[in-house]
């Protein structure tokens, strides 16, 4: 199994500044993935922050706006750059070590005013 | 595009009883499906997977069906307690990369006493 946390567990921020979320995994894994889940939304995949190289972003996010670090095989960090009321979401950290074990953070609740 | 959907938002029961809950998707044929449980301020936390070429899978209290021709899963809790009150959500690989995922927005799911 795998512990993840997350910093910080909520955060209230102006509009127009960034915010940096940091995610801690208890053991190495290679591959590590943030979602979001806007209020009422489904969980929607973000990028895979791959360590070594460029994180993978999926169809409507970009490098830009949410820069993804991946320092080690245990730590990554997401930053929400420029922020808008729209991006008031909780952002949470994953891991996978099988299809059978897949393991989330507790999550990150943002609120952008 | 991908689209999940469960079958409600809410599903209220009494305790004792089984829980069916619903979860469709079109324009798509996953590898494999898996239900996660999340609690209010808690990250999902994975439950059951079951492959395209499995009719069934079972875990305790817990039953997952698939059928890839109605592009349907029911995720079944049987003697049903309070304490499995929480929002179910389902998943479907999204290819390529394990971890990444197609979330639906989730059921929730009340046990009355």
């Amino acid at each position: 199994s795998a512990v993840i946390s997350q910093k910080p567990s909520r955060d209230i921020c102006q509009r127009g500044t960034s915010l940096t979320i940091q995610c801690q995994v208890d053991s190495q894994v290679t591959m590590m993935f943030w979602y979001r889940q806007q209020p009422g939304q489904s969980l929607t995949l973000i990028a895979t922050a791959n360590q070594g190289s460029e994180a993978t972003y999926e169809s409507g996010f970009v490098i830009d706006k949410f820069p993804i670090s991946r320092p080690n095989l245990t730590f990554s960090t997401l930053t929400v750059s420029n922020m808008s009321p729209e991006d008031s979401s909780i952002y949470l950290c994953s891991v996978a070590t099988s299809i059978n074990e897949q393991f989330f953070g507790p999550g990150t609740r943002l609120t952008v005013l | 595009s991908q689209k999940i959907e469960q079958n409600s938002e809410a599903l209220n029961i009494q305790e004792g009883k089984t829980a069916t809950l619903t979860c469709n998707y079109t324009n798509y044929s996953p590898a494999y499906l898996q239900w996660y449980r999340q609690d209010p301020g808690r990250g999902p936390v994975f439950l059951l997977l079951i492959r395209e070429n499995e009719k069934e899978k079972r875990k305790e209290r817990l039953k997952v069906t698939f059928d890839t021709t109605l592009k349907q899963s029911l995720f079944h809790i049987t003697a049903s307690q309070p304490a499995d009150s929480a929002t179910y959500l389902c998943a479907l690989d999204r290819g390529s990369t394990l971890g990444r995922l197609y979330f639906g927005r989730g059921t929730q799911l009340t046990v009355w006493p």
